[in-house]
């Protein structure tokens, strides 16, 4: 089956510093990648969805010059959290949406990253 | 808008059959996925409903009325390992919203 990884798995970062997330379809191209985010106890928010070549969307309430999102190949998309502070601390989680069009596992979770802010 | 709407939490006795109910109001629809997430892990897919009726895949089934906005998520023979949250996903009609419900968290009891 499909394979997204994401990298780092976690990441403890000082408060006011910049962190990246990689999202990675290994076997895969997807033209669409989708980052969420958990909090503890929580169902996943959709941030935004990554289009490859062009400008993410963002969802209502996320603020693009924080989470910067770039898409620069089908397989690669990341996640930069700036000027990260303690309540950004959450389980980051991108998924990939199938190029070839299979509906049913149209999107492919990666592991999650678990960002620590202190 | 959009509503999905779980219970938060279920109890159930190991072996024992279980339902978790999923009701949804989206402006569109098209499909709707069931997922199962261990704590500090990614969710895994389950089951996918586009049509009215049960699909059944070994323990899981899913069901799915479009009339009514409602699914459910039957797991049998429960086991242990089963403890998990399931999350109820309705994707929007253009493929690219893809909206969760809050999730239901399982506690498999021995």
């Amino acid at each position: 089956g499909a394979v997204v990884s994401q990298h780092p798995s976690r990441v403890i970062c000082k408060s006011g510093t910049s962190v990246k997330i990689e999202c990675r379809s290994l076997d895969f191209q997807a033209t669409t990648m989708f980052w969420y985010r958990q909090f503890p106890k929580q169902s996943l928010m959709l941030m935004a969805t990554s289009n490859e070549g062009s400008k993410a969307t963002y969802e209502q309430g996320v603020e693009k010059d924080k989470f910067l999102i770039n898409h620069a190949s089908l397989t690669l998309s990341t996640l930069t959290v700036t000027s990260a502070h303690p309540e950004d601390s959450s389980f980051y989680i991108c998924s990939a949406r199938d190029s070839s069009g299979r509906v049913q596992y149209e999107q492919y979770f990666g592991p999650g990253t678990r960002l620590t802010v202190t | 808008g959009q509503n999905i709407d779980q219970p938060t939490e279920m109890t159930a006795t190991e072996g024992a059959i279980v339902q978790i109910n999923c009701t949804y109001q989206t402006s569109g629809f098209n499909g709707l996925f069931w997922y199962q997430q261990h704590a500090g892990e990614a969710p895994t897919f389950l089951s996918y409903n586009v049509l009215d009726g049960l699909e059944e895949k070994g323990r899981f089934s899913s069901f799915l009325s479009r009339s009514k906005g409602y699914s459910y998520l039957l797991l049998k023979e429960l086991q242990m390992k089963d403890s998990a949250s399931y999350l109820c996903a309705v994707r929007g009609v253009y493929g690219q919203n893809f909206v969760f419900g809050p999730g239901t968290r399982l506690s498999v009891l021995p």
